[in-house]
C-alpha cells in the first residue's frame, strides 16, 4: 500500500528531553510538510521541505528542527526549546503541482510529562 | 497574503437534512481550493478540490463544493447528512503560484466541527 506512515502514534517525554518522530512516505512526492494541531485549533505549519537536502521554516519553527536526507523521509525533532511541545503532529506530503491535494500521515500525539 | 476563514466553529444538523459548511478565502491570484475532513485521533483526508472549470466540484462520499468567484467563497454541502459525516472539516487555499515559491503554500482554516444528531 502507497501512504504516509508515521510513528510512534503516542510519545511521552520528560520535560528537557529531545524527541524525534519519524515521517517515511513511498508516494515518490517530492514535497513534505509538518503540522501541528492543537485542541480545537487548527492546523499550523512547522517546517517544509520541497527538495531533498532543503527545507524552509513554516510559521512556528521555534523549538523544531528538521532534516530532509532522502525523498522518503522528513524526520522531525522536537526540542527541549520548545516551550509548549504537548500536540498532535501531522506529516504531509504533496506532488510536484500545487492544484495537487496533500496526503496526510495519521498523526503523532506527543504529551510532555 | 493568502488567507481562509471558516466562520461556524460548529454545525449541527438533524439526520437526513442538507448541510453546508461555509469557507471563504483571499488570494492575490487564482486559487486552488480543497476540503479535507479528519476523524478523532487521525490524519487528515481529501474530500474534493476546485482547479478551475465548473464551480460545482463533486467528491467523496456523497459531498460536492461550489465555487463563487464574487464572493470569494468554497462551501462544501451534501444533500442528505449521515451521523457517520460527524467530524472535524477543513477548507484549504493555495494560490496557483508555481510550487517552488514561498507563495505557494498551503494554508488551512481553523476547521468547523460538523454534528449529525440521529
Amino acid at each position: 500500500d502507497g501512504g504516509i506512515t508515521q510513528s510512534p502514534k503516542y510519545l511521552f517525554r520528560k520535560e528537557g528531553q529531545n524527541v524525534t518522530l519519524s515521517c517515511e512516505q513511498n508516494l515518490n512526492h517530492d514535497a513534505m510538510y509538518w503540522y501541528r494541531q492543537d485542541p480545537g485549533q487548527g492546523l499550523r505549519l512547522i517546517y517544509y521541505s520541497q527538495i531533498v537536502n532543503d527545507f524552509q521554516k513554516g510559521d512556528i519553527a521555534e523549538g523544531y528542527s528538521v532534516s530532509r536526507e532522502k525523498k522518503e523521509s522528513f524526520p522531525l525533532t522536537v526540542t527541549s526549546a520548545q516551550k509548549n511541545p504537548t500536540a498532535f503532529y501531522l506529516c504531509a506530503s504533496h506532488l510536484g503541482e500545487s492544484y495537487n491535494e496533500q496526503f496526510f500521515g495519521p498523526g503523532t500525539r506527543l504529551t510532555v510529562l | 497574503a493568502q488567507s481562509v476563514a471558516q466562520p461556524e466553529d460548529q454545525v449541527n444538523v438533524a439526520e437526513g437534512n442538507p448541510l453546508t459548511v461555509k469557507c471563504t478565502y483571499s488570494v492575490s491570484g487564482n486559487p486552488y481550493l480543497f476540503w479535507y475532513v479528519q476523524y478523532p485521533n487521525r490524519g487528515l483526508q481529501f474530500l474534493l478540490k476546485y482547479i478551475t472549470g465548473d464551480n460545482l466540484v463533486k467528491g467523496s462520499y456523497g459531498f460536492e463544493a461550489e465555487f463563487n468567484k464574487s464572493q470569494t467563497s468554497f462551501h462544501l454541502k451534501k444533500p442528505s447528512a449521515l451521523v457517520s459525516d460527524s467530524a472535524l472539516y477543513f477548507c484549504a487555499v493555495r494560490d496557483s503560484a508555481p510550487t517552488y515559491s514561498s507563495a505557494s503554500k498551503i494554508i488551512f482554516g481553523s476547521g468547523t466541527r460538523l454534528s449529525i444528531r440521529p
